[in-house]
């Protein structure tokens, strides 16, 4: 079945630092790809996504790669930021009904 | 647009009392969420429409769990009796092609 797997947090990281959250996913077809980021007392906001393979997301500095090779979305961002703190959510579109698959998510922390 | 709109922000009841929550989606948004977010169980789907009609609502805890669509515009989730287990954040959300959620109902069942 379809599934998304991603690296358990929390990610530790001083400001300026590159980050890498890694996301991996298992699916039948060819699903689109998402990041969802969740800043504390708000819902979930699409942060980027990406439809097909070799495609990049990107938004806020951040990017992520559809690479179907690996079945692999990481999330990269080259400086970030103390107000980047938030917990970030992979996710793969299901197919019908724009169903979403989220991964567990990664709570990121960047300290001054 | 003002996006989706959840009713009420926060919610605290009694146990064994009825709660219902309240969700308006995006105006074209053709599919409607419902979710639970706790701290030891995550983000979970409880049930899902499309087109208003419920298409899966095997993520419904239980019984007394319970969602209607009625029109376009409208959604609610409702729990009767509530227990103290039922505590989380339920998001709505509503897609075209992604998902926009709602800022979250938090229910405390004391």
């Amino acid at each position: 079945g379809n599934s998304v797997t991603q690296m358990e947090g929390p990610v530790t990281l001083s400001e300026e630092a590159f980050l890498t959250i890694n996301c991996t996913y298992t699916a039948t077809g060819y699903p689109s790809l998402f990041w969802y980021v969740q800043y504390p007392g708000e819902g979930l906001q699409l942060l980027l996504k990406a439809t097909k393979a070799d495609d990049k997301g990107s938004n806020k500095g951040f990017e992520a790669t559809y690479r179907k090779e690996t079945t692999s979305f990481h999330l990269e961002k080259g400086s970030v930021q103390v107000s980047d703190s938030a917990v970030y959510f992979c996710a793969l579109n299901a197919g019908g009904y724009n169903k979403l698959i989220f991964g567990a998510g990664t709570r990121l922390a960047v300290h001054p | 647009d003002a996006g989706v709109i959840q009713s009420p922000r926060h919610e605290v009841t009694e146990m064994g009392q009825e709660v219902t929550l309240r969700c308006k989606p995006i105006s074209g948004h053709n599919s409607l969420f419902w979710y639970r977010q706790t701290m030891m169980r995550g983000l979970e789907l409880l049930i899902y429409f499309n087109n208003n009609v419920p298409i899966d609502d095997s993520g419904m805890p239980e019984d007394r769990f319970s969602a209607k669509m009625p029109n376009a515009s409208f959604s609610t989730l409702k729990i009767q009796p509530s227990e103290p287990r039922d505590s989380a954040v339920y998001f709505c959300a509503s897609t075209f092609c992604g998902h926009t959620f709602g800022s979250g109902t938090r229910l405390t069942v004391v």
